[in-house]
């Protein structure tokens, strides 16, 4: 089974301070995602990476930066946690495939920023 | 820019009865994707459809996809408590792998 492992649970940060969440693959898979997922607006993208060092911004990603050093690991930044980005953060994975499988999940990390 | 819609946001619906999910995409997709979202738990997918007229069954969900309408749906039959949970589709602009979701439909499914 693919295992998409996000580091935390829930996490408690204070306004102002840099917020690392962090989240591994175990497939080998090339795509990895951040998205947030708030009440009524469904999961929004924020940021993904098709490669190593590679990333591109998704629909959101004032706020946000993002770290893809190895394959497996992909760490979204908060550089200055604001109230605003209190939400549960996603993340997944996914291969570049000829069949374009679906993209697999974590169990989903929520921050509250105080 | 791809953007996806889902309707309804809020589904309450009787057990044994039968309802449709639908999921409107505004720009070619070659793929769309269905997924079940249990509360305090994460996404789980159900169905991939990869073209125009694919259809896809798995005990009571049935989803279908129209490339030409650029819609999806997912139909329920003879719902059970089961079946409660949010539901999602998401689409990828054609040749990209970035997945867009619509903003997921809320069913609960009463005895």
């Amino acid at each position: 089974d693919v295992k998409v492992t996000q580091s935390s649970r829930y996490l408690v940060k204070r306004t102002g301070e840099k917020v690392f969440l962090e989240c591994v693959q175990d497939m080998d898979h090339e795509n990895m995602f951040w998205y947030r997922q708030d009440p009524g607006l469904g999961l929004r993208l924020i940021y993904f990476s098709y490669d190593v060092k590679m990333k591109e911004k998704g629909d959101i990603p004032e706020g946000y930066s993002v770290s893809r050093e190895k394959k497996e690991r992909f760490s979204l930044i908060l550089e200055s946690a604001s109230t605003n980005q209190t939400s549960m953060y996603l993340c997944a994975s996914s291969p570049i495939s000829i069949m374009n499988t679906e993209a697999f999940f974590g169990q989903g990390t929520r921050l509250t920023v105080v | 820019e791809l953007k996806v819609e889902q309707n309804p946001l809020f589904l309450s619906m009787q057990e044994g009865k039968n309802y449709t999910i639908y999921c409107n995409y505004s720009t070619t997709s070659d793929r769309l994707y269905w997924y079940r979202q249990d509360p305090g738990k994460s996404l789980e997918s159900l169905f991939v459809l990869l073209s125009n007229g694919a259809v896809k069954q798995e005990g009571r969900l049935m989803a279908s996809l129209d490339t030409k309408a650029r819609l999806s749906t997912l139909h329920i039959t003879a719902a059970v408590h089961d079946l409660s949970a949010t539901y999602f589709c998401a689409a990828c602009t054609s040749g990209t792998y970035k997945y867009i979701f619509g903003t997921g439909t809320r069913l609960k499914v009463l005895a």
